[in-house]
């Protein structure tokens, strides 16, 4: 059964406190990994799509990086926009759905 | 510009009663999906289409359905609400290639079964 696991589950951040947060995985050949952002009351917006071990993605302040075992989201100097619950996703070769992770909730204070 | 919405936002209902909740996206994508996310568990897949006429059980099917007859709407009905069901629904989309390609949310709605 594929299944991701992500930690923790909550994490707090000053201003600039650079961070990472972890998703670790296990399925039967992966297709790929997504990386999500939700702000409160609202949908998922997509983040990320890494495809094979050692890609690496970035966007803003966000590094996504990818191993065969676990994805990690690094967080350099954040601001309190940046404050959501990020979600990360994978989906199998032989399988067309996503399974996700319950998700890491950030804050960051100013 | 295209965008996928849900209708409706809010709802609260009693159990036993159909309820029936709206998606509809303008990206003409091929792929619809539904989802609820529940404190603990994440997003459960409950169904989804990749295409007209096309419709598959996710993980968390039982108590839910769906049809698809044109490419923009994918409506779920719960056929008898239950308690349980009470959650926050989410469809998605993606194309145009079936299931392969990274999935855009609506904006949730948040159902109520009392």
């Amino acid at each position: 059964e594929d299944q991701v696991t992500q930690s923790p589950e909550a994490l707090r951040l000053q201003e600039g406190e650079s961070s990472s947060l972890n998703c670790s995985y296990t399925v039967s050949g992966l297709r790929g990994l997504f990386w999500y952002r939700q702000d409160p009351g609202k949908g998922p917006e997509f983040l990320f799509t890494l495809y094979s071990a050692g890609e690496e993605k970035e966007k803003e302040r966000l590094k996504a990086t990818l191993t065969k075992k676990e994805s990690v989201l690094h967080i350099t100097a954040p601001k309190p926009e940046d404050s959501a619950t990020y979600l990360c996703a994978v989906q199998a070769r032989d399988g067309n759905k996503l399974v996700f992770g319950a998700g890491t909730i950030l804050r960051v204070k100013s | 510009d295209a965008e996928i919405t849900q209708s409706p936002r809010h709802k609260i209902t009693e159990t036993g009663r159909q309820v029936t909740l709206a998606c509809h996206q303008t990206w003409n994508h091929n792929n619809m999906f539904w989802y609820r996310q529940d404190l603990g568990h994440g997003l459960r897949l409950i169904h989804y289409s990749y295409g007209v006429q096309d419709t598959n059980k996710g993980e968390v099917s039982d108590g839910y359905s769906v049809s698809r007859s044109n490419t923009e709407d994918l409506p779920l009905t719960l056929e008898s609400a239950a308690s349980s069901q009470t959650s926050v629904y989410f469809c998605a989309s993606s194309g145009p290639a079936a299931g392969f390609n990274e999935q855009f949310f609506g904006p949730g709605t948040r159902l109520t079964v009392l």
